[in-house]
């Protein structure tokens, strides 16, 4: 059971736009910032969204990222096939002292 | 360019020991926090422990909390991961990930491509 939850799945067709929830507590997206990792099949995780809303150099614009309380969102907007990979939240857990994940979302693209 | 090369993993028993290795390219370790997550077979991220660019502080999650001890050497840009008492459950995929800064980590900006660490019987 991970301290952040996500939905396990989500789907779209090429040029939809997908939200993928993370909804977390006090003690971690209430009072961190939070990042999302990006896992194409295969291969190492990768930064996709930091400090919330923050993109870094390489990553399209059609990815975007908020937070409100407790809960973040990332968005895609403009789906394209490539965009087929699993996607993590994660944020600083002060009451752990430690990094929380959220459990995963695999996107698939219809 | 930046890179973190992990190494170190294998097969052992329940049990036994571990010593994972990351080597750091392309920046200078002792500028930066590190963490190490793991990933069990078809399973999401967890991370498991971090340690400040002086070592003055580490940070462990309560599963290898007292199994598992992590230390670095910056002068040889190395991170590692000691992991004793392993279990069937420690089996996973092993990243190094480094830290945006050191001061406050952020977010984890590279990441190393995983040794396995396979532990059975």
């Amino acid at each position: 059971q991970s301290v952040l939850t996500q939905p396990p799945s989500a789907s779209g067709t090429p040029r939809q736009r997908v939200t993928i929830s993370c909804s977390g507590s006090s003690s971690n997206i209430g009072s961190s910032t939070v990042n999302w990792y990006q896992q194409l099949p295969g291969t190492a995780p990768k930064v996709l969204i930091y400090t919330n809303d923050q993109r870094p150099s390489g990553v399209p614009g059609r990815f975007s990222g908020s937070k409100s309380g407790t809960s973040a969102s990332l968005a895609i907007s403009g789906l394209q096939s490539e965009d087929e990979a699993d996607y993590y939240c994660a944020a600083w857990d002060y009451s752990l002292k430690g990094w929380v994940f959220g459990g995963g979302t695999k996107l698939t693209v219809l | 360019e930046v890179q973190v090369v992990e190494s170190g993993g294998g097969l052992v028993k329940p049990g036994g020991s571990l010593r994972l290795s990351c080597v750091a390219s392309g920046f200078t370790l002792g500028g930066y926090s590190m963490n190490w997550v793991r990933q069990a077979p078809g399973q999401g991220l967890e991370w498991i422990s971090a340690i400040s660019s002086s070592s003055v502080y580490k940070y462990y999650a309560d599963s290898v909390k007292g199994r598992f001890t992590i230390s670095r050497d910056n002068a040889k840009s190395s991170l590692y991961l000691q992991m004793d008492s392993l279990r069937a459950e420690d089996t996973a995929v092993y990243y190094c990930a480094k830290c945006h800064s050191d001061s406050e980590c952020g977010w984890f900006d590279s990441w190393g491509q995983g040794t396995l660490v396979t532990v059975s019987s």
